[in-house]
């Protein structure tokens, strides 16, 4: 079965410091999206990407966000300055068409100290 | 903007007991998915509605559109331990939106 991956699995960082995570889409995939889950809370959509752009993305999504796809494989996700606040599991998902299926990578847990 | 809440937070069951979890949207939905997501693991699809009063069965599990296209619903007959997860809804005007969730705990 296809699968999106995410890298790394968990990581920590400290306060202030950029962080960038990766994911590589299922290889047909056209839209891409960031979501963050807060433990214990719900799925919160972060933004999409589409035809090298974003698409949309919500308030969550301030300036110290930004997302690229450098090689036409990754789907990278940076934080510029993190907060303690940012501690959350980020998921990556992608889907073929708009209105299918979205599968979803086993996430990246980011710890802020 | 948009928002799309559900109903119960948490539910718990005895195993056998049916469960029902129910999904409201601000706004008229192009369509409506449901995910499982196990603790510790990843949203994984369960189905998407697409017509207005649709309704579909997986074993176990039915789903229902409803006429307005605004919410759903997840019915679980005769609960088994390998329920156990947090249901979410999510719809989509533009981007998808995720509902808060259902989580249920099955006791045997």
């Amino acid at each position: 079965e296809p699968e999106v991956t995410q890298t790394p699995s968990h990581q920590v960082t400290q306060m202030g410091q950029e962080v960038i995570l990766r994911c590589v889409p299922i290889s047909n995939h056209l839209y891409f999206y960031w979501y963050r889950q807060i433990l214990g809370q719900k799925v919160e959509f972060l933004v999409s990407f589409y035809n090298n752009e974003i698409s949309e993305k919500s308030e969550i999504f301030d300036d110290q966000f930004s997302v690229e796809r450098p090689d036409g494989s990754n789907f990278t996700l940076k934080i510029r300055s993190t907060k303690l606040e940012d501690s959350a599991m980020y998921f990556c998902a992608t889907q073929g068409r708009v209105g299918t299926e979205a599968f979803f990578g086993q996430g990246t847990r980011l710890t802020v100290v | 903007g948009q928002q799309v809440m559900q109903i119960p937070q948490y539910q718990h069951v005895q195993e056998g007991e049916d469960f029902t979890t129910y999904c409201n949207s601000s706004t008229t939905l192009s369509n409506i998915q449901w995910y499982k997501q196990r603790p510790g693991g990843h949203p994984v699809f369960l189905i998407q509605l697409v017509k207005s009063g649709e309704v579909k069965k997986q074993k176990r599990l039915t789903f229902q559109f409803g006429e307005a296209k605004k919410n759903s619903s997840l019915h679980i007959t005769a609960t088994q331990t390998t329920d156990v997860g947090t249901y979410f809804c999510a719809g989509r005007a533009t981007a998808l939106i995720f509902g808060k969730g259902t989580t249920l705990s099955v006791s045997s």
